[in-house]
């Protein structure tokens, strides 16, 4: 059964920066585009950016370019996403999803449960 | 915010049929098709459908997506109280290079 297990809640000030893990259990992520999404608080999803985990080939946002930075520790199926320079406007909560099937048109699946991230002085 | 276009609600009754839209343009959801996604309060979503007919398995028949231009749509047949929620609907936008999102339609049953 597939599992992304994610890092729990954060509580950051502005200005800090944060780092979230994703770790795939039941699922061989090296095989995979993972991406990261974020929903905050009334507002629509939004995509941060993505790994090729098996090459750990990036690609980001516009929106976040600069900002965040996408990893991967293969040997651990781990895939981590880091944010900085944070702002009241980053609380949300932060997801890992697969890509699926992969290529033009494809969805999103599996999700990680997700971990907020509360930014406030 | 750049993205997809979703009426906020909807509401049918139980047993009938919901049609939910999002509109795009032609670097998205008329390029490559839209994906939809069901999130209930608390949970991350789950994907219902892909390259803008296709279900992952497990999703139920009662589900029927479709695309007519930049318009895709999501069919619900026989409306079951499970099927509250939110949906969302997601496309790769190839002039911003850019995963963009619906804001979301809220389904009451």
């Amino acid at each position: 059964q597939v599992h992304l297990v994610q890092s729990g809640a954060e509580v950051k000030k502005p200005g800090a920066s944060v780092k979230v893990s994703c770790k795939a259990s039941g699922y061989t992520v090296t095989s995979y585009l993972m991406h990261w999404v974020r929903q905050a608080p009334g507002q629509r999803l939004e995509w941060m950016g993505r790994i090729n985990a098996g090459n750990g080939d990036t690609q980001y946002s516009q929106n976040f370019q600069g900002r965040v930075t996408i990893t991967r520790d293969t040997f651990a199926s781990t895939v981590f996403m880091d944010l900085s320079s944070l702002t009241s406007e980053d609380t949300a909560v932060y997801y890992c999803v697969g890509e699926y099937p992969s290529g033009p048109g494809s969805g999103f699946d599996p999700w990680g449960q997700g971990t907020l991230v509360t930014v406030s002085s | 915010q750049a993205g997809l276009t979703q009426p906020p609600s909807v509401s049918k009754d139980l047993g009938q049929t919901a049609t939910l839209t999002c509109t795009g343009n032609s670097n998205n959801v008329g390029n490559e098709g839209a994906a939809w996604l069901q999130q209930h309060q608390g949970h991350p979503p789950k994907l219902l459908s892909y390259r803008s007919n296709n279900r992952p398995s497990g999703i139920s028949e009662r589900l029927f997506a479709s695309r007519s231009g930049s318009t895709a749509s999501l069919t619900i047949t026989g409306l079951q109280p499970e099927d509250e929620a939110d949906y969302f609907c997601s496309a790769w936008d190839s002039s911003l290079s850019d995963w963009v999102f619906g804001g979301g339609t809220k389904l009451t049953v």
